[in-house]
């Protein structure tokens, strides 16, 4: 069984603090890594993809990719209220040709003014 | 809307009782899923479908029925050998293999 795990929190941190949430993945051969912001009764949105090894920026989101240790991480810089969510991690399952994605439970965020 | 939409935005369903929400797509896009969520929970994948005509089971398709008649929609059947329908239910829809989703609006499914 796949399987995407993150710390379910909640990881709560100061208004301007740099946020750290973690995704470790079981599948070796997954090729493709997002990650999701999800508000409280809403559906989740897509906030990073990264594909390779290395950091992908976007504005204050950063999305880390460490494929040998099949860990992938996402960094928000100035963390504000309004990033207080669930995120989650998500990666490509190769179920043989369909790619699907398998998700993780989520972290918790909380950002304190 | 993100092309895609789904209704109701919350249903309620009685036991025994068959119910079926609506997913519909704009974008042309071939790739439509189905996820549940329950509270404090990840995306469970329930049933997916590539093309017209044809879908595949996920991992808790048991209580689950869907079609895929037309390229814009792919509804889900919640039937009533589910014993546990009440949770978040989510379409999707994929650009391609190994795209991201992009999510519905969700409808909250809830058993009375």
């Amino acid at each position: 069984q796949k399987e995407v795990e993150q710390n379910s929190g909640p990881l709560s941190v100061p208004e301007g603090a740099i946020a750290s949430l973690n995704c470790t993945y079981s599948d070796r051969v997954s090729q493709s890594f997002f990650w999701y912001r999800q508000y409280s009764g809403k559906s989740p949105e897509l906030i990073m993809s990264i594909y390779s090894n290395g950091d992908k920026e976007d504005g204050r989101f950063t999305a880390q990719l460490n494929k040998a240790s099949q860990y992938v991480s996402l960094l928000i810089r100035d963390s504000q209220p309004s990033d207080s969510a669930t995120y989650l991690c998500a990666v490509t399952e190769n179920r043989g040709s369909q790619g699907n994605l398998i998700f993780g439970k989520g972290t918790k965020l909380s950002v304190k003014p | 809307d993100g092309g895609i939409t789904q209704s109701p935005k919350y249903l309620f369903r009685k036991e025994g009782q068959n119910v079926t929400l609506s997913c519909e797509q704009n974008l042309n896009h071939d790739a439509m899923y189905w996820y549940r969520q329950d509270p404090g929970q990840g995306l469970r994948l329930i049933y997916y479908s590539q093309i017209v005509n044809d879908f595949q089971k996920g991992d808790i398709a048991e209580g689950y029925s869907v079609s895929r008649e037309k390229k814009e929609s792919f509804p889900l059947t919640v039937t009533s050998a589910q014993k546990n329908p009440t949770a978040f239910y989510l379409c999707a829809r994929l650009k391609g293999q190994g795209e991201w989703a992009f999510f519905g609006q969700g409808t909250r499914l809830t058993v009375v």
